[in-house]
């Protein structure tokens, strides 16, 4: 069993839409959570960082953290063409420096 | 602020051969990091560096994978003999410390023929 699961999707929504992506972990340790998005040949670049449980909103973006279902997830308001990419999950212990990534989930938004 | 720059960008190379991946970090970043990144799955950490000593390469496949950070700055990748399944990108990342966040470069895509 992999540390970490994403479903890669492809996902494909109309422009404006509300997007939902997913992570699921096993390891209980795990407190730091990150969002990367990674454009065509391109490398990932970090979108949101959440320490512990809850929310946190930037702009359009949401990430919620529920640590006890061990799942965490991404929003995207408004969803933009622009907004087409692979999301990356990505999470690491308290203390540890390496970072375990999801596969990723390719979104296409359809104007 | 110049990012993390890697070269070269695509390299198409035959089973066997040698091949090498070079990376410039952001300036100040003291810990550089190699992932490998293979078609639809996450980077994968291969090798972490702080300044010129290594911290963390147990993912690194050392009988034909090798690394070095001379001088604490730039940093080479490579690989002896090339494999089939050592296709994919490499992707090179930087951050100041060993857990502030990490920015990555665009990559090197390697395709093993």
């Amino acid at each position: 069993q992999k540390e970490v699961e994403q479903d890669p999707g492809p996902l494909s929504v109309p422009e404006g839409a509300i997007v939902s992506l997913n992570c699921t972990y096993s390891n209980s340790a795990f407190q730091y959570f990150m969002w990367y998005r990674q454009y065509s040949r391109k490398g990932p670049e970090l979108l949101m960082y959440t320490y512990s449980s809850g929310n946190k909103e930037d702009g359009r973006f949401t990430a919620q953290v529920d640590k006890s279902s061990k799942y965490i997830s991404l929003f995207i308001r408004d969803s933009q063409p622009s907004d087409s990419a692979t999301y990356l999950c990505a999470m690491r212990r308290q203390g540890a420096q390496k970072l375990v990534f999801g596969q990723g989930t390719r979104l296409t938004i359809n104007p | 602020e110049a990012g993390v720059a890697q070269s070269p960008r695509y390299k198409i190379i035959e089973k066997r051969q040698s091949v090498a991946f070079w990376c410039n970090p952001i300036s100040g970043h003291a810990t550089l990091y190699w992932y490998q990144q293979i078609l639809g799955q996450g980077p994968k950490l291969l090798i972490q560096f702080q300044n010129n000593g290594v911290v963390d390469d147990s993912q690194l496949p050392k009988d034909r994978f090798s690394a070095e950070r001379l001088k604490g700055v730039d940093s080479t990748l490579k690989i002896q003999p090339a494999k089939l399944e050592d296709s994919a990108v490499y992707l090179c990342a930087s951050s100041l410390g060993r857990t502030d966040t990490q920015y990555f470069g665009p990559g090197t895509r390697l395709t093993v023929l």
